[in-house]
């Protein structure tokens, strides 16, 4: 049973619009949750991550909103540019010592110039 | 700062040989260490996760094995590969002092196995 699921395995959308990614959870006890960007043959490369005693978090573009009642976050790209075009995938985290992460399957996000 | 070494970056092996990719990291120490696999078209799998050396635990049983001789040095292995060992293989770190969650992925190992 997946805990956490990326339900869109892709996303268009235009240059200079939004590009809003959904993630939703099942354990209750995930306290930590992070978005990552993949290029084709690259390693994850770590985008933004949120605590769940917050409920948004922003770094430039990108924009993580976490609703614990849903157990749903998403990540905002505003504006979004063609090199935001990768797979981006939500993990999450129960604060456990050996500090694993429970990854989704990916969005693949392509922006259109 | 940390850096995450893999190599080699691509690998191409035939069905039965044997197998061994290694990561390292720099900049820190007592770091966790983690394997992943990505096969085509999936997401993440976790394979091996290690909090010290020689503490080793595995998720998924399976035709692999892995070390941690060093601190800061983690082995993936196998005696003989199989086909289905095809994938984008991936080391990580975890243990940083802002936030001990946050992985940091390396570049990955193509194996290909004919």
């Amino acid at each position: 049973d997946q805990q956490v699921k990326q339900n869109s395995p892709s996303l268009s959308v235009q240059e200079g619009r939004i590009s809003i990614l959904n993630c939703d959870y099942t354990n209750s006890m995930f306290d930590y949750f992070l978005w990552y960007k993949k290029y084709p043959a690259e390693g994850p490369t770590f985008l933004i991550s949120i605590s769940s005693i917050k409920d948004k978090n922003e770094d430039g573009r990108f924009t993580v909103f976490l609703n614990k009642s849903a157990k749903h976050l998403s990540l905002h790209i505003v504006p979004s540019q063609p090199g935001d075009s990768a797979v981006y995938f939500c993990a999450a985290s129960d604060g456990g010592s050996q500090g694993n992460l429970i990854f989704g399957k990916g969005t693949k996000l392509s922006v259109k110039p | 700062s940390q850096t995450i070494h893999q190599w080699p970056a691509t690998l191409v092996q035939p069905v039965g040989s044997p197998l061994s990719l290694e990561c390292t990291v720099e900049g820190t120490s007592n770091p966790n260490l983690y394997w992943y696999r990505q096969a085509a078209g999936r997401g993440l799998q976790l394979l091996f996760y290690s909090v010290g050396i020689g503490q080793i635990s595995s998720e998924v049983p399976q035709n692999l094995s892995a070390s941690r001789p060093q601190d800061r040095q983690f082995i993936l292995s196998s005696k003989k590969l199989l086909l289905s060992d095809s994938g984008f293989y991936l080391c990580a770190w975890s243990g940083g002092v802002v936030t001990r969650e946050t992985q940091y992925f390396g570049p990955g190992t193509r194996l290909l196995v004919l």
